[in-house]
């Protein structure tokens, strides 16, 4: 089962900072915090994944908290494309998808 | 960047019959794919973690003698749905390593099952 919780919807108006929170409270050492997203009817994509630093690519920024027991994907100006359901993973060696969140990106 | 293939995009077929889905990984060698389910409105339910040349592993749930999986080759793994029935009627999304971390995972485009 999952491990991670997440909010089940959230909503962004488009050009503005989408902020998706994820609790991961029994994340252990060696595991990292894996985002990835999955627009309808498509795979999942890859977009981030961090041990213990911040880490930021050309798709968005991943803030971990000092205690690992939660993270917050940054999507810094989210458009419409960006609407899809994010999934924050803390799985090592298999990635096992929760609920994710279902961001819905508006004009 | 890495990319995963799934064949066919989407498949009809009648309950009772067999369907098989490849997937392909065409840019590199993947010694491990896994094989998820999804349900309308539901999240991706790992079934099977297959390694090339063994056997498949399955997840608690998951019959082996009805989603038989076969990793022949480090670019190539199918997944059988034999005796399909309506309730096997899903989104199947095939995923293939090429590392071993966790997120050098790729995801394949899926299969749209339909069992009428």
């Amino acid at each position: 089962d999952a491990k991670t919780t997440q909010p089940t919807s959230m909503d962004c108006a488009e050009g503005r900072a989408a902020n998706l929170p994820c609790n991961h409270s029994t994340i252990s050492g060696n595991e990292y915090v894996y985002w990835y997203r999955q627009i309808h009817s498509q795979g999942p994509q890859y977009i981030i994944h961090g041990l213990k630093n911040n880490e930021t690519n050309e798709m968005a920024s991943l803030i971990i908290t000092e205690d690992r027991k939660s993270s917050t994907l940054i999507l810094p100006h989210a458009t419409l494309r960006d609407t899809a359901v994010y999934y924050c993973i803390d799985n090592t060696d298999k990635l096992i998808f929760g609920t994710g969140t279902r961001l819905q990106v508006f004009p | 960047g890495a990319v995963v293939s799934q064949h066919p995009s989407r498949v009809i077929c009648k309950s009772g019959t067999s369907v098989k889905i490849e997937c392909r990984s065409l840019d590199f060698q993947a010694t491990t794919m896994f094989w998820y389910r999804q349900f309308p409105k539901q999240s991706l339910m790992l079934m099977a973690t297959s390694n090339e040349g063994s056997k498949a592993t399955y997840e608690q749930g998951v019959e082996k003698d009805k989603f038989l999986i076969n990793h022949a080759s480090l670019t190539l793994s199918t997944l059988t749905v034999t005796s399909a029935h309506p309730e096997d009627s899903s989104f199947y999304i095939c995923s293939a390593k090429s590392g071993t971390a966790a997120h050098e995972q790729y995801f394949g485009p899926g299969t749209r099952l339909t069992v009428t």
